[in-house]
């Protein structure tokens, strides 16, 4: 059973465009991270939600967390191409249990 | 935040025999994370690796098959023993960042590795 799901699984769309990618759980998360993952390289982090109903924005990125910690949203504003990636969520259960949960990813290309 | 240096970045292995994956950190750290990335699918945790202690592992991985040392504060290796096709996959190491409550963590380069 995966603990986070993500929605969708693999997503094309052209350069300029926006979407929404969401993760979702039945479990309660203390905090929930964001990654990018291009090929050949590890994840890097690209955020950290940590309270309900939270909103981050980072650049044409706007992260929110949902108000019972168990769901995420990632939004992209005008997509370019050095935005595909594997995007992954990622959930801590508890604090101080630094053990992470990953969620199914997303596959995002954009198309210039 | 933590740089790590993976290695090796990729190898291709006959079946039955064994890899070393190495991961040093330029920082002492407490816990290392070794992970399990199936081509193009998400992270799998194997085990946590603690200075000083047995590594924890996760349900359906061995120490036996993935025996991992943590000689020092800024060093790990994970061996995959007696390797089959299914051991096809990337490995990860990863630390965490400590920012507060908005930490992270941050990952080597992977090892992508082939058995044949």
């Amino acid at each position: 059973t995966q603990l986070l799901e993500q929605s969708p699984q693999f997503l094309s769309i052209q350069e300029g465009e926006n979407l929404t990618v969401y993760c979702n759980s039945s479990s309660v998360f203390s905090s929930l991270q964001w990654y990018r993952q291009e090929p050949g390289e590890g994840p890097v982090l690209l955020v950290t939600v940590v309270t309900g109903g939270e909103v981050k924005k980072l650049k044409r990125l706007t992260f929110q967390f949902g108000d019972a910690r168990k769901d995420s949203s990632l939004h992209i504003t005008a997509a370019q191409p050095g935005d595909t990636g594997l995007y992954l969520c990622a959930g801590a259960l508890n604090f101080g249990n630094e053990k992470l949960t990953f969620g199914t990813g997303t596959r995002l290309t954009i198309i210039p | 935040s933590a740089v790590i240096s993976q290695k090796p970045s990729r190898d291709i292995c006959q079946r039955g025999t064994s890899l070393t994956i190495q991961c040093q950190v330029d920082s002492q750290v407490t816990m290392m994370f070794w992970y399990r990335q199936q081509p193009g699918q998400s992270l799998t945790l194997i085990a946590t690796a603690n200075q000083g202690s047995e590594a924890t592992y996760e349900s359906g991985f061995v120490i036996d098959k993935f025996p991992i040392s943590r000689p020092n504060l800024t060093f790990s290796t994970l061996t995959v023993s007696n390797m089959s096709p299914e051991d096809s996959s990337i490995y990860l190491c990863s630390v965490r960042i400590i920012r507060g409550p908005h930490s992270g963590y941050t990952f080597g380069s992977g090892t992508r590795l082939t058995v044949v």
